[in-house]
């Protein structure tokens, strides 16, 4: 296992698109968060799985946003009708069960033009 | 959710050892103490976390204060890798049940002069 894994690492959309991304977690973690991250800021909590079931989802994530991680493996995030407040570095972490070490991916740098 | 204080910014020599400050002031009797750090385009890394007592690992170590209110991360010896934003994350872990996540702040910006 290389890590957590997360893909485009760019993307570059126009306003109004929907665009999905992917996040491939190291295979034996159990959770699976996905964070957002501004320029400046430190990453603000989205949301979070647990094998298949999302747990938990934070205020920020509107109905336009959209998360799943089907058979507990892989998690895609979507976010439809983008938004200029939409770009932003997309991160994504796993862990086991008792979450005291995340690791993350490289993140997906999303550009809303 | 509260998060902990950090100071925004630090600079330190190469090869001297750096000292990271972290207030906690509300910390419960079962949160931890987690550090990770942040390179320029990467996402954060883990580097350290504790309950209680002083940890130490191949990266760094982590004093916590007795009451529990405070933690300082140290470097022994800082590189020019080690520049990065250092988070200082206080919550639950170390369980199998309920739901966890880390609340970052905007975290210590490490600078290290060679």
């Amino acid at each position: 296992d290389t890590g957590v894994s997360q893909n485009p690492r760019h993307k570059i959309t126009k306003r109004g698109q929907n665009v999905t991304f992917r996040c491939d977690p190291i295979s034996e973690h159990n959770r699976l968060y996905w964070y957002r991250q501004t320029l400046g800021q430190g990453p603000e909590f989205l949301t979070y799985f647990q094998n298949e079931a999302q747990l938990e989802k934070s205020r920020l994530l509107s109905d336009r946003f959209s998360a799943e991680r089907p058979k507990g493996s892989f998690s895609t995030l979507e976010i439809q009708r983008t938004e200029q407040g939409d770009s932003a570095m997309y991160l994504c972490a796993s862990s086991f069960r008792d979450g005291l070490s995340y690791t993350f991916g490289s993140g997906t740098r999303l550009t809303v033009v | 959710d509260a998060k902990t204080t950090q100071p925004n910014s630090m600079e330190s020599n190469e090869e001297e050892p750096v000292h990271l400050p972290c207030n906690h002031s509300t910390i419960s009797g079962t949160d931890y103490i987690h550090w990770y750090r942040q390179l320029p385009s990467q996402g954060p890394e883990y580097v350290i976390h504790g309950l209680t007592s002083n940890v130490n690992n191949r990266m760094a170590s982590l004093a916590i204060a007795e009451d529990r209110k405070s933690s300082t991360l140290i470097l022994h010896r800082a590189t020019l890798r080690d520049a990065a934003v250092y988070y200082c994350i206080r919550g639950p872990g170390g369980t199998t049940s309920g739901t966890y996540k880390y609340i970052f702040g905007t975290g210590t910006r490490l600078k290290v002069l060679a």
